[in-house]
Parts: structure tokens; sequence; C-alpha cells
């Protein structure tokens, strides 16, 4: 069963503690994307990759950190520069465009993350 | 630099009523135009693009170069329309695959 996996599904973090959330898909995909979603602002680019080892930043990147070691996984760091974290963050893929069939974006089911 | 606006924040109508949701775009060269849908507890998922001429759901959009639009719409809503819909655009192969969205249009179809 094909599709793309956010974990977790919500996450607590204490002020000035880093997070991992993970993305992970079996897609076969080459990009992977990182979105973070506030009601009322739409999905906002955090950081994307379209081959594996290598990534840029999105329009809105400070504070994150990401990695791409493999081509199905793509994790995101939110570190304790980041000032104002609380969010939902949503983990796309996609096929890179002239690689064969583009369906657009899969997106996973997002994690809720909550400073406390 | 790319910018898609979506004016409403809520669109109500009744069953059966037109339904036109509004895109803007903001874009110096010639970009791709996509309709993304998120319902009640689903995963947002692709609705169409333009480049694809369809209609999915009795949904369309037409991209409008001269007005840069891309409004979606339907002629008779449906209740199971109620959603989420963003409108997000591409720029040109060489910038790559990232979509700019817009901040969102939810639909209330009222029985």
């Amino acid at each position: 069963d094909g599709g793309i996996t956010q974990s977790p599904k919500y996450l607590f973090r204490k002020e000035g503690q880093n997070v991992t959330l993970s993305c992970e898909q079996n897609l076969n995909h080459d990009a992977m994307y990182w979105y973070r979603q506030d009601p009322g602002q739409g999905l906002r680019l955090i950081y994307y990759s379209q081959i594996v080892n290598d990534f840029q930043k999105g329009d809105i990147a400070e504070g994150y950190s990401v990695s791409r070691e493999k081509k199905e996984s793509f994790p995101l760091t939110v570190t304790s520069a980041q000032k104002n974290p609380t969010a939902f963050y949503l983990c796309a893929s996609s096929v890179n465009r002239g690689r064969g069939r583009d369906y657009g974006y899969t997106f996973g089911s997002g994690t809720r993350l909550t400073v406390v | 630099a790319q910018r898609v606006t979506q004016p409403e924040k809520l669109l109500s109508v009744f069953k059966g009523a037109p339904v036109e949701l509004k895109c803007n775009y903001s874009y110096s060269g010639s970009p791709e135009l996509f309709w993304y849908v998120q319902y009640s507890r689903q995963r947002l998922q692709l609705l169409l693009r333009h480049i694809s001429r369809e209609s999915i759901k009795g949904f369309t959009a037409d991209l409008n170069k001269g007005e840069t639009s891309f409004h979606l719409k339907k002629p008779f809503a449906q209740e199971e329309d109620s959603a989420m819909y963003y409108c997000a655009l591409r720029g040109p192969m060489e910038y790559g695959n990232k979509l700019v969205f817009g901040a969102g249009t939810i639909l209330r179809v009222k029985s």
C-alpha cells in the first residue's frame, strides 16, 4: 500500500527543546517537501528536496533544519530558534517534472506540534 | 515573486446553487495552476490542474492569463463539496517542483 507517512500525529514540546518530525514515503518519489499550515495563511514552504543529499530553503526556513540521507525519508527538526513553532506540519512528495507521470503532490496526514 | 491570492476565507452556498471559488496569481512567466482540496478528516489532495483541462467532480477551472485568474467553478453545488480548497501555482521547470499555495477558502454547502 503505497503512501506517505508522518509521525507522530501529535507532538508536545517544551520551550527550548528541539523536536524531529518524521516523514517517510514508499512511492519512489524523488522530491519531498515540508509545509507549515496556519489558519488564514495557507501552506507555507519550509524546506524541499528534489534529490537525495540535497535540499533547499523555502520561504520560512529559519528555525528549522532537514536532512535527506535516503530517498524515502525527509525528517524535519524544529529547533529552539523557531520563535512560533506551534502549528500543523504537512509533508508531501512528488515526482520531479519530466521524470514520469506527474500526479501532483501526495500529502501526509500531518503532525500537530504544540509548544507547552 | 510568486503569489496566490484567494480573497474569500469562507464561501457559503445552498445545495444546487452555482459555486465560484476565486483565485488570482502574481507571476511574470507562464505558471502552472492547480486546485487542491481537503475534505474533513482527509488528506489534502489534488483536485485538478489547468494543463489537463479536465472536469473533476463537476468542477472546472480556466486559466485567464489576462486577468491572472484561475477561478474554480461548479454549476450545482452538492453537500459533499464542503471542504477547504487551496489554489496553488508552480513556476517553470528550472525552478523545480515547489508549489506556492494561497490561504485557502472554506466552502460550506447548506442543505
